[in-house]
């Protein structure tokens, strides 16, 4: 089966960086995805890593590691508005090229503090 | 045009009522997806339509219907839901499914059945 895991939780205060780790264990692999969801709303496509090394958009990076089935999101200078949960996802490779069939992790609660 | 919407926002429904959600795109994505997702939990995924044909259902049970009436349009129609079927439910795009984990979220149906 495919499984990914993540911290249930993390806390930091503004201007700090926070990365939230993901693993995953999947029959085939085709890259890792974060989304940000924030309470109440939909969630929203953040980064997608395909290849190994560090994905940059802004304030957010993503990094993958395809030898130790690892990933991290990492935010810089954070802001109040990053509160949110977030969630590493990848694609069933049991589907092939059935559907976008995306696993999820369980989700990691940022809390940013002022 | 980067934007999935969904009617209505918000919807109370008894157990004996037929109500219909819909969901629209207009990015020329090929694939759509209905998630149902519970508080602090992921999204789990429900039906994939690809290129307006049903291509994956998660043994979802059958008072859930979905529909693709055409390329932007996804309907789901519900009928003699259950209490633990009030949950948050959300429709997605993406490119040719298989191809992609680049998922569009609209904002959501948030669902109380009683």
């Amino acid at each position: 089966g495919q499984s990914l895991e993540q911290p249930s939780e993390v806390t930091a205060v503004e201007g700090a960086i926070v990365q939230i780790n993901c693993t995953y264990q999947t029959s085939g692999f085709y890259g890792l995805s974060w989304y940000q969801q924030h309470d109440g709303g939909a969630p929203t496509f953040l980064s997608y890593n395909g290849l190994d090394g560090l994905e940059e958009t802004g304030r957010f990076s993503s990094f993958l590691s395809r030898s130790d089935s690892y990933g991290y999101l990492l935010l810089q200078e954070l802001q109040m508005k990053d509160s949110a949960s977030y969630f590493c996802a990848v694609r069933d490779p049991s589907e092939g090229n059935q559907g976008g069939k995306l696993i999820f992790g369980q989700g990691t609660e940022l809390s940013v503090k002022p | 045009d980067t934007e999935v919407t969904q009617t209505p926002k918000h919807l109370v429904m008894g157990m004996t009522n037929k109500k219909s959600l819909k969901c629209e795109q207009h990015m020329g994505h090929r694939a759509m997806y209905w998630y149902k997702q519970k508080a602090k939990k992921p999204p789990e995924l429900m039906f994939v339509y690809s290129y307006e044909k049903l291509s994956i259902n998660e043994s979802v049970p059958s008072r859930f219907s979905p529909e693709c009436p055409n390329s932007s349009l996804l309907n789901l129609h519900l009928h003699a839901l259950q209490p633990e079927d009030s949950a948050l439910y959300l429709c997605a795009s993406s490119w040719r499914g298989g191809t992609s984990q680049t998922q569009y979220f609209g904002p959501g149906t948030r669902l109380l059945v009683l």
